[in-house]
């Protein structure tokens, strides 16, 4: 099946800097999804991109879709401490519009 | 308002006792997911279901099973034959003809 690999898998960062994590896939994707999961809670959709090339933004929050179709990034900047928490790609895969999710990037932001 | 809830947040059992746990929604969706994750990993699929009275395995399907009697519902019950129980366990929907899913609050699950 389709894999999706995320890195880095941990972040510490210094509050006020920016941030930037990338998924890439052994496969085409249609669509890419990135999700922040906050400690014990589930996750949070941020930003859909839909088109190869397209670069989307929600406020400090940036993704684009890698023109090959087989990556995607996010970039956050000037971090806070409420960026904290798991930040998850995925993708579509199956008949049914399952999703596959990458492994995570954990982001830890010191004050 | 419109979302989904999953009940409750936080479960406790004794091994060798089923369990069900709650998944409603009122956003009208058709498809409805149920994932299990585990620290420091990603989401595994256990079910899906894409229309009432209809599901299908995931990834991880063996030890749990599930019904879609209405739109709006899709309980899980994670039974004795699931050998490692323990996690935290998410439940999703979709719209018709899009991708993204919206996830509950989840529910912990923690057998001893």
């Amino acid at each position: 099946g389709q894999q999706l690999n995320q890195s880095p898998q941990s972040m510490f960062i210094q509050e006020g800097e920016d941030v930037s994590m990338n998924c890439t896939s052994s496969s085409i994707f249609n669509t890419w999804l990135w999700y922040k999961q906050d400690p014990g809670e589930g996750p949070v959709l941020l930003i859909a991109l839909y088109k190869a090339g397209e670069l989307t933004s929600n406020g400090r929050l940036t993704a684009q879709f890698g023109i090959t179709r087989k990556d995607s990034f996010l970039n956050i900047s000037a971090s806070i401490p409420s960026d904290v928490g798991i930040y998850f790609c995925a993708g579509p895969s199956g008949s049914a519009r399952q999703l596959t999710f990458g492994s995570g990037t954990q982001l830890t932001v010191l004050p | 308002d419109g979302g989904i809830t999953q009940s409750p947040k936080y479960l406790f059992r004794k091994e060798g006792q089923n369990v069900t746990l709650s998944c409603e929604q009122n956003l009208n969706h058709d498809a409805m997911y149920w994932y299990r994750q585990d620290p420091g990993q990603g989401l595994r699929l256990i079910y899906y279901s894409q229309i009432v009275n209809d599901f299908q395995k995931g990834d991880i399907a063996e030890g749990y099973s599930v019904s879609r009697e209405k739109k709006e519902s899709f309980p899980l019950t994670v039974t004795s034959a699931q050998k490692n129980p323990t996690a935290f366990y998410l439940c999703a929907s979709r719209g018709q003809g899009i991708h993204e899913q919206y996830f509950g609050p989840g529910t912990r699950l923690t057998v001893t």
